[in-house]
């Protein structure tokens, strides 16, 4: 079965720090790759996503995140985070092959401080 | 673009009742729907995957007589809470994906709370 891991609960940075957020996860097979992003009182938001190719992606607002497959690890990045950035983050998983349902990471909370 | 709605994006209802929550793809069609369900700061669980035209698939301890799923149309499937109670109080998202592509759709999302 699959299963996401995200290791941090809770993210406190200030504004323009630096933001890595881990993800990894257990699957035997070939995965997509997802981050989404669920501001408060919102809906989830793609922030973006890996199927293959280039390992490296960017996303909407100036977030990236690198798949290590050997790591089974897909962390998200962003280089200087804003009050804004303020929110939900959840990374997620489903088989290779569409249509299939995902699997979330329990989330991370990203507080920014001024 | 690839939207997708949910009706109602809130509702309250009494102990017993039950509750019909509507999950349209309004500019794609979709074999497939997903439905999710969010506790309060906690992540979003999968209870079943809804297929146009066939019985729903349900995850491992969902109530299948609890929540009954109906994908009548490719652009809309409904989940209705039987006789719901205050545990059943929660965030209920759907999402829908076109067809053989990767991505996901998901809807705003309907919070339902049991009183």
């Amino acid at each position: 079965a699959q299963s996401v891991s995200q290791h941090n609960h809770h993210v406190i940075l200030s504004e323009a720090a630096s933001l890595e957020l881990g993800c990894n996860y257990s699957y035997g097979g070939t995965v997509n790759l997802f981050w989404y992003v669920q501001y408060p009182g919102q809906h989830l938001q793609l922030l973006l996503k890996y199927f293959s190719g280039d390992p490296l992606v960017k996303g909407i607002k100036g977030f990236e995140a690198e798949f290590i497959k050997s790591k089974f690890s897909f962390n998200l990045r962003k280089p200087s985070v804003q009050w804004s950035d303020t929110a939900e983050y959840f990374c997620a998983v489903n088989a290779l092959g569409g249509n299939t349902p995902l699997v979330f990471g329990k989330g991370t909370r990203l507080s920014v401080i001024a | 673009g690839a939207v997708v709605s949910q009706h109602p994006s809130w509702v309250i209802c009494k102990s017993g009742t039950s509750v019909k929550i509507e999950c349209r793809s309004l500019d794609f069609q979709a074999t497939t729907m997903f439905w999710y369900r969010q506790f309060p700061k906690q992540s979003l669980m999968l209870m079943a995957t809804s297929n146009e035209g066939s019985k729903a698939t349900y995850e491992q301890g969902v109530e299948k007589d609890k929540f009954l799923i109906n994908h009548a149309s490719l652009t809309l499937s409904t989940l209705t809470v039987t006789s719901a109670h205050p545990e059943d109080s929660s965030f209920y998202i759907c999402s829908a994906g076109k067809p053989a592509a990767y991505e996901q759709y998901f809807g705003p999302g309907t919070r339902l709370t049991v009183t």
